[in-house]
């Protein structure tokens, strides 16, 4: 399967906390991104990560790539009970024309206000 | 930004008749866009890349058949699930790129399926 792994597969904190989710890739990839997705909805792009940048910041969110280790972590900081949903890691496969998006299996993160 | 608008939300139908779920670009063109499936508390699966103005790609394993993917028109992609069953049921998600935003999907929100 080319599907990415991501641990945990559930995370709960209070808010004000910190929540690290980490995500691990098989394939070379060309980027990396993550993505949010309340329950029973679509999804929402949050950031992207190239291949060669190792870390980057957009508002309370951190991510890293570790290329040589074929993962990533996506850190929000301060968290909110809004911040209550599943966080996915997409990574991008370039196959023959089309390019692709494969997402990693989740985390489910409860924000306990 | 990009705007993805799926339709319909959720339906509900009878085993053995055939579902269409829409998917449209509203504010931009889309000559790709993607259909996944989800089922509870998983990822998304790819089940195939549509191609405005030829054939859909499938994922290894997806019956074309079973899955009819239309993109006929630069805003427009349809999946429709024939003869569906119990086992079709699951939440299907449509994703599109933006041109000048070519790194990043977005998303439509959502048809919940569920067939009796």
């Amino acid at each position: 399967s080319q599907q990415g792994e991501e641990d945990p597969q559930a995370l709960s904190i209070q808010e004000g906390e910190n929540a690290t989710m980490n995500c691990s890739y098989k394939t070379s990839i060309n980027n990396l991104q993550w993505y949010r997705q309340n329950s029973g909805r679509g999804l929402v792009h949050l950031i992207l990560i190239r291949s060669n940048e190792r870390e980057k910041h957009s508002g309370r969110l951190r991510v890293t790539l570790d290329t040589s280790k074929k993962s990533s972590s996506l850190l929000i900081t301060a968290s909110r009970a809004a911040d209550t949903a599943s966080y996915f890691c997409a990574t991008r496969l370039l196959v023959g024309a089309t390019n692709k998006l494969i997402f990693g299996t989740g985390t489910l993160l409860a924000v306990q206000p | 930004g990009a705007v993805v608008s799926q339709h319909p939300s959720w339906v509900i139908c009878k085993s053995g008749t055939s579902v269409k779920i829409e998917c449209r670009s509203l504010d931009f063109q889309a000559t790709t866009m993607f259909w996944y499936r989800q089922f509870p508390k998983q990822s998304l699966m790819l089940m195939a890349t549509s191609n405005e103005g030829s054939k859909a790609t499938y994922e290894q394993g997806v019956e074309k058949d079973k899955f009819l993917i239309n993109h006929a028109s630069l805003t427009l992609s349809t999946l429709t699930v024939t003869s569906a069953h119990p086992e079709d049921s699951s939440f299907y998600i449509c994703s599109a790129r933006s041109p000048g935003l070519s790194e990043k999907l977005f998303f439509g929100s959502g048809t919940q399926l569920s067939v009796l």
